[in-house]
């Protein structure tokens, strides 16, 4: 089963909100990722988690906060965020960390920020 | 530095033509990994294939083929008899030492019936 589920599939929110955005696998992986897509643009990296400890923040600012509760779940806290902001974020996993390992995406969840 | 370039941004065909997506790539790494996405309206990117740079044969999945060639930094994906539920858009991705993704702008396909 190669799947990932993200929650919510949309979420609108306004700039002074905070919420939470989602990410589940089962398929035993140990590397988890969020990205930030926008619209006719490939996806940008943000985070990466390898065995649930944070191996890689692309500079990105602070009202984006990632959280890896298990090696399962992937959290992305949201606050203070701007217009701008809005875009599709995916959550992606691989067996591990590395070159030679395929990621495998979630459904991304589509955010507008108001 | 690591670069993708798909210079078509856009192909539209008629349902049942062949249709080629190109992909180059830029790298100073010797080891590294070529992966083609498929990302449907839905939202979700699909992963296609991988290969890595020190295998060079050509592969064939159904419908699907990809040729990789070393010589010219290149690895283009080939549907062939195309359909319309190849709608979508497709991303060329590399993989080097840094061990992240870097992908290419995206080819948006349109298939019409």
């Amino acid at each position: 089963d190669t799947e990932v589920t993200q929650t919510p599939k949309h979420l609108v929110m306004g700039m002074t909100n905070k919420k939470s955005l989602k990410c589940e696998q089962h398929m035993g992986h140990r590397a988890m990722y969020w990205y930030k897509q926008k619209a006719k643009k490939p996806p940008e990296l943000m985070f990466v988690y390898s065995y649930e400890k944070l191996s890689i923040n692309e500079s990105v600012p602070s009202r984006f906060s990632p959280e890896c509760p298990n090696s399962s779940l992937l959290n992305l806290h949201l606050h203070a965020l701007q217009p701008e902001d809005s875009a599709l974020y995916l959550c992606a996993s691989s067996q591990e960390q590395g070159t030679f390992y395929e990621q495998y995406f979630g459904p991304g969840t589509r955010l507008t920020v108001t | 530095a690591q670069k993708v370039t798909q210079a078509q941004t856009e192909i539209s065909v008629v349902e049942k033509e062949d249709v080629t997506l190109d992909c180059v790539y830029e790298t100073r790494d010797t080891t590294y990994y070529l992966f083609w996405y498929k990302q449907p309206p839905s939202g979700e990117l699909v992963f296609l294939i991988r290969r890595n740079s020190f295998d060079e044969q050509n592969e064939i999945s159904g419908r699907y083929s990809w040729n990789f060639q070393k010589s010219t930094s290149s690895f283009n994906f080939t549907i062939t008899a195309s359909q319309v539920v190849d709608s979508a858009v497709y991303f060329c991705a590399l993989s080097g030492g840094a061990q992240k993704l870097v992908f290419g702008q995206g080819t948006r396909l349109t298939i019409n019936p």
